[in-house]
């Protein structure tokens, strides 16, 4: 069974750039099937997409990334380019970057399907907070 | 920029039915929209409720229901249950964008 589990520092400074990764445990990225995407949710706040990315899986496949227009300047979305083979492809990753404390949120990662755009499967959340 | 509305909050008694909606700024939302629900208890990730406008995610009992609703699209609660107080988003396909509403917080009392 597919599952999605993320990381992070927890607690990141004002105009620093904080870094999340997403696992996938029981399959991989690699594929056409579904995007991969971040989501976040401030505290006491709706969800807000930030971002997907699409790995086809060829070898020099970086991903194709779709941005939430608000915070393209600061994102980068990103698939683990260390192993060859797409179907062991495990992680995928966001940076965030000058980063206030209006980017304190719990961030979720999740699949997406690429025919219909639902995030059918959500990791549990890891929680950023920016403070000095 | 686009901005899709949800109601704010919404009250149901249990046994009842409820009907939350989703607009868009911009115009009517339809299919091609790909419109989708998703249920959030508060410290809980999300959970997939309806794709595609009315299919039923995987495990989601059959009085959820969803359909397009004039120029909206619609999630109802039909026989609500003490179980169904949480927070519900829709989302909408735009371009190649992703939009989430601001979520209608449910009670069911």
């Amino acid at each position: 069974q597919l599952q999605l589990q993320e990381s992070g520092p927890g607690l990141v400074k004002p105009a620093e750039t904080v870094s999340l990764t997403c696992r996938v445990s029981g399959g991989s990225v690699g594929g056409t099937t579904y995007h991969w995407a971040w989501i976040r949710q401030s505290p006491g706040k709706g969800l807000e997409w930030i971002g997907s990315i699409y790995y086809g899986g060829g070898l020099y496949d970086r991903g194709n990334t779709y941005y939430n227009p608000s915070l393209r300047s600061r994102v980068s979305i990103s698939i683990d380019t260390s192993r060859k083979q797409f179907s062991m492809k495990k992680e995928f990753y966001l940076t965030l970057s000058s980063v206030t404390a209006a980017d304190t949120a719990v961030y979720y990662c999740a699949r997406q399907y690429s025919g219909n755009w639902a995030f059918d499967l959500w990791g549990q959340g890891t929680r950023v907070r920016v403070s000095s | 920029q686009t901005v899709v509305t949800q109601e704010p909050s919404l009250s149901v008694s249990p046994g009842g039915t409820v009907t939350l909606t989703c607009a868009l700024s911009s115009g009517s939302v339809s299919t091609t929209y790909f419109p989708s629900w998703y249920q959030q208890i508060p410290g809980q990730a999300p959970r997939p409720l309806i794709y595609s406008t009315h299919i039923r995610s995987s495990g989601v009992p059959d009085r959820f229901s969803g359909s397009v609703l004039g120029n909206k699209v619609a999630l109802t609660i039909t026989g609500a249950q003490p179980d169904d107080e949480a927070d519900y988003y829709c989302m909408l396909y735009v371009g190649n964008d992703v939009v989430f509403g601001g979520g209608t917080k449910l009670t069911v009392l």
